[in-house]
């Protein structure tokens, strides 16, 4: 089966621009994460989707963060505007529920804020 | 939410198994115990996962402590393959417990 497709695999933007990552999830994925993970950390859980409503958005900054699961499939995550703190790799992920089942990842996107 | 403390760094050699272990006292009764683990720039991946019993894959197995305070990640035989970033992480049932909350993981280097 396809994995978590996520573009663009890498970008690199000047501080205060804004950016916007997008997710494909595993068809049938009820739950879709995105995660930051900066370098020599652990990935970071910003939101948690389950179909196109919100479970868990507690950790993202959301003055500067936001996203959407539209129709309950694809994502996107934007950044408006950017800090060069925000340099970090995004990760998705889609499992089919909430509670203990595998969670696939996708390879992530690479931001550079310079 | 209930945490894990894993070391930070381990280092086995080609061909032998390996043990990471994993401590987690505070775990409640309805959390699982999970596994990932992530290789050189890519995403985590899931290795395995466990309530009370011992489990086996294809990737690992999973030893359980009796009291559940502890859990080790066994590979038999590691491969250079096997090199990566080893998360921990326990996931309930409920509420904010079912997230999935990464720390920081055991770096494994398999010598050759």
């Amino acid at each position: 089966e396809a994995g978590v497709a996520q573009s663009p695999r890498y970008k690199i933007i000047e501080k205060r621009q804004s950016v916007a990552f997008w997710c494909n999830p595993i068809s049938g994925h009820a739950t879709l994460y995105w995660y930051q993970q900066i370098l020599g950390q652990g990935p970071k859980l910003l939101i948690q989707f389950q179909n196109n409503g919100v479970v868990d958005d507690s950790q993202l900054p959301k003055d500067r963060f936001s996203a959407e699961r539209l129709k309950g499939v694809d994502s996107t995550l934007k950044i408006q505007p950017a800090k060069l703190e925000d340099s970090a790799v995004y990760l998705c992920a889609s499992s089919l529920g909430l509670t203990n089942t595998e969670a696939f990842f996708g390879q992530g996107t690479r931001l550079t804020v310079v | 939410d209930a945490k894990t403390t894993q070391p930070n760094s381990m280092e086995s050699n080609e061909e032998e198994p390996v043990h990471l272990p994993c401590n987690h006292s505070t775990i409640s009764g309805t959390d699982y115990i999970h596994w990932y683990r992530q290789l050189p720039s890519q995403g985590p991946e899931y290795v395995i996962h466990g309530l009370t019993s011992n489990v086996n894959n294809r990737m690992a197995s999973l030893a359980i402590a009796e009291d559940r305070k502890s859990s080790t990640l066994i590979l038999h035989r590691a491969t250079l393959r096997d090199a990566a970033v080893y998360y921990c992480i326990l996931r309930g049932m409920w509420g904010s417990a079912r997230q999935l909350t990464f720390g920081s993981g055991t770096q494994l280097t398999v010598l050759p």
